[in-house]
């Protein structure tokens, strides 16, 4: 069955380093979604990316962030200058659709960031 | 804007039996989707169940159905026969247009499943 890939499924970082998250999503899906859930708390979305672009962020997807598609089956989520409130569970998810039953996301095993 | 709430933070439940998860929704959107996800404590999410806001039959998949009761803004997830492997955390999510079918989670509900 096809599925989310994420490496590494564990990163340390030191405060203010930058980090890169990585991320293959389902081969024949176009929607591709960056998530975090820091300890105990529930999931949250940063940002949704489509047709190469960004189609929506949150709040908390600020100019540290970044994302990008740099060939065809990578999907990066980059956190420039890291803080210790970046320390979570960050999630990439992808979609084959936007609407309906085919908009069901499915979530790769996550990368653990955690930021010394 | 859309909203989900998962009142139980923990269950418990005996081996074998059935248990109710409870999920009620907030949204003024008349098309959505509602999802349930599952959290081991490996920590991956994993894709259990989905309703439409227009399908007219509660969705099953295996041992588990969702109790969808429209009117009442509820999508409750039950899963038949537990086992132990079922104890997990429990993530509610809904999507709409409005929010731009990105989904909203719950606070998700911790269940246990006793031998």
């Amino acid at each position: 069955e096809p599925e989310v890939t994420q490496t590494p499924s564990h990163q340390v970082t030191q405060m203010g380093q930058e980090v890169i998250l990585r991320c293959v999503p389902i081969s024949n899906h176009l929607y591709f979604y960056w998530y975090r859930q820091i300890l105990g708390q529930k999931v949250e979305f940063l940002v949704s990316f489509y047709n190469n672009e960004i189609s929506e962020k949150s709040e908390i997807f600020d100019d540290q962030f970044s994302v990008e598609r740099p060939d065809g089956s990578n999907f990066t989520l980059k956190i420039r200058s890291t803080k210790l409130e970046d320390s979570a569970m960050y999630f990439c998810a992808s979609s084959e659709a936007l609407t309906g039953v085919k908009n069901i996301q499915y979530f790769g095993a996550g990368t653990r960031l955690s930021v010394l | 804007a859309q909203k989900i709430t998962q009142t139980q933070p923990g269950m418990f439940v005996q081996e074998k039996e059935a248990v109710t998860l409870d999920c009620t929704y907030d949204t003024s959107d008349q098309s959505y989707g509602l999802f349930w996800y599952k959290q081991p404590s490996s920590g991956e999410m994993i894709f259990l169940i989905y309703q439409g806001s227009y399908d007219e039959q509660n969705a099953t998949e295996g041992r588990y159905s969702l109790n969808f009761q429209k009117a009442r803004k509820s999508a409750n997830l039950v899963i038949s026969a537990s086992q132990l492997g079922d104890s997990a955390m429990y993530f509610c999510a809904i999507s709409t247009s409005g929010g731009s079918y990105i989904p909203t989670f719950g606070r998700g509900t911790s269940l246990i499943v006793h031998p």
